[in-house]
């Protein structure tokens, strides 16, 4: 059980936009940043967001991140087929004195 | 450019050991933390700790003390990770990555090594 909390899946058509959410509570999303990754099948995790919203270079202005409360959410734009992947959330978790992910989002381009 | 470069793939019987190595290049292996993470087959990351790589301290996560052990040579800029008295449930592949601790991300990983725990 992640002390984060995704969706399992998410699917949309190419062109389109999703979302994705990642809940915690005050320990962890609500005082500290949250941080994206994007694992490709049999890839290491890359970084997507960091500090809630900023995107490294390289990463295209399609990937957003937002957080609100004890909430975040990854937003992808104009969907490829190589967005297919699993999506993480990463934060630091204050009252337990680690780095913590979520379960993972499996997303599907259909 | 900065590279995190990890051993290759492990095969090992249950009871046995097994050291995992990450060379990293492209900057000063002193000024960041390496973390470790699992993923063991079809299941998401799970932190397992980190090494201050200027001190050589370790921190092990819950779950993750007593068989598993983080060391440095940072004369080869080199993190390890020792796992001992294996077990089938060890079965994963293990990441290094460096960590930010300003923003508390990962912003390089390894390219990630599996250890397959097997009779």
């Amino acid at each position: 059980q992640s002390v984060l909390t995704q969706p399992p899946s998410v699917s949309a058509a190419p062109g389109q936009k999703v979302t994705i959410s990642c809940s915690g509570s005050s320990s962890n999303i609500g005082n500290n940043y949250v941080s994206w990754y994007q694992q490709l099948p049999g890839t290491a995790p890359k970084l997507l967001i960091y500090e809630n919203n900023k995107r490294p270079s390289g990463i295209p202005d399609r990937f957003s991140g937002s957080k609100s409360g004890t909430s975040a959410t990854l937003g992808i734009t104009g969907l490829q087929t190589g967005d297919e992947a699993d999506y993480y959330c990463e934060t630091w978790d204050s009252r337990l004195s680690a780095v913590v992910f979520g379960g993972g989002t499996k997303l599907t381009v259909l | 450019q900065v590279q995190l470069v990890q051993s290759g793939s492990e095969l090992k019987k249950p009871g046995a050991s097994v050291k995992v190595s990450c060379k990293a290049s492209g900057y000063t292996f002193s000024s960041y933390a390496i973390n470790w993470v699992r993923q063991a087959p079809g299941q998401g990351l799970e932190w397992m700790g980190w090494i201050n790589t200027n001190t050589g301290n370790p921190t092990y996560a819950q779950g993750f003390t007593g068989r598993f052990v983080f060391s440095l040579d940072s004369s080869v800029s080199t993190a390890y990770l020792q796992i001992s008295s294996l077990k089938a449930e060890d079965t994963a592949v293990y990441y290094c990555g460096r960590f930010l601790g300003s923003g508390k991300y990962f912003d390089h990983w390894g390219q990630g090594t599996l250890v397959t725990v097997s009779s």
